[in-house]
């Protein structure tokens, strides 16, 4: 079974700064993938990046990178000069195949002030 | 491009009523989910569903709980004799075709959610 672990339930950080948001997960399966998704007050759910576990870069998309530690089964998320928006629920992912449910941690708040 | 939409967006039953909640997945998807969102929690699978057939329920409550996704229209979760406790964010996603092994995996675009309240 894949499980999804999550230790922050909270996090602070000031405008313009740097965070870093853990996940730590558990597969057998040697084919898997990582997502972490933000959710904000309004509730929606807002893909940001995904890591495949064969892919031997980490993962960037704008100011969100993916610090993809295989050996250790982590997959934290580096947030670079936090804003106001960014705000919200952070929820890490796993699945294991194309087609098959993702497997949520209980996600982490984070709170940007300015 | 429109993205996943869902409806309604809010829904407010009483206990015993039944709720039925629609979700058109992103144009060119064939792959749909179901997961429930309780307060203070992560999503949880229920039930995934390609065009006419129900391929993982594993995650669906047994009774009262149904899921389809016919050929033309939207997939519709429904439940059936609603209790309090199904009181939660109903959220559906949808990923286009199964990719290659070696590429496991297709991104789940999520829609704004289906709130229901049970009074």
């Amino acid at each position: 079974a894949q499980k999804i672990t999550q230790t922050q339930p909270g996090m602070f950080v000031q405008e313009k700064e740097a965070v870093t948001l853990d996940c730590t997960y558990d597969t057998s399966d040697p084919s898997y993938g990582l997502f972490w998704y933000k959710q904000p007050s309004s509730g929606e759910m807002i893909f940001l990046i995904y890591q495949g576990s064969y892919d031997q870069q980490n993962a960037t998309e704008g100011r969100y990178s993916l610090n993809f530690q295989k050996a250790r089964k982590s997959a934290n998320l580096v947030i670079s000069a936090s804003q106001l928006g960014d705000s919200a629920m952070y929820f890490c992912a796993i699945t294991h195949q194309a087609g098959t449910a993702l497997i949520f941690g209980k996600g982490t708040t984070l709170s940007v002030s300015s | 491009n429109a993205g996943v939409m869902q409806n309604p967006r809010h829904l407010v039953r009483r206990r015993g009523q039944e709720a039925r909640l629609r979700c058109s997945p992103m144009k060119g998807h064939s792959h749909v989910y179901w997961y429930r969102q309780l307060p203070e929690e992560g999503l949880k699978f229920m039930v995934y569903l390609q065009k006419e057939n129900i391929i993982d329920e594993s995650g669906m409550p047994k009774e009262r709980f149904s899921a389809e996704f016919p050929k033309e229209g939207p997939s519709i979760l429904r439940i059936q004799q609603v209790v309090r406790g199904d009181s939660a964010a109903y959220f559906c996603a949808s990923s286009p075709s199964r990719q290659a092994r070696r590429n496991p995996t297709d991104t789940q675009y999520f829609g704004p959610g289906t709130r229901l309240t049970v009074l």
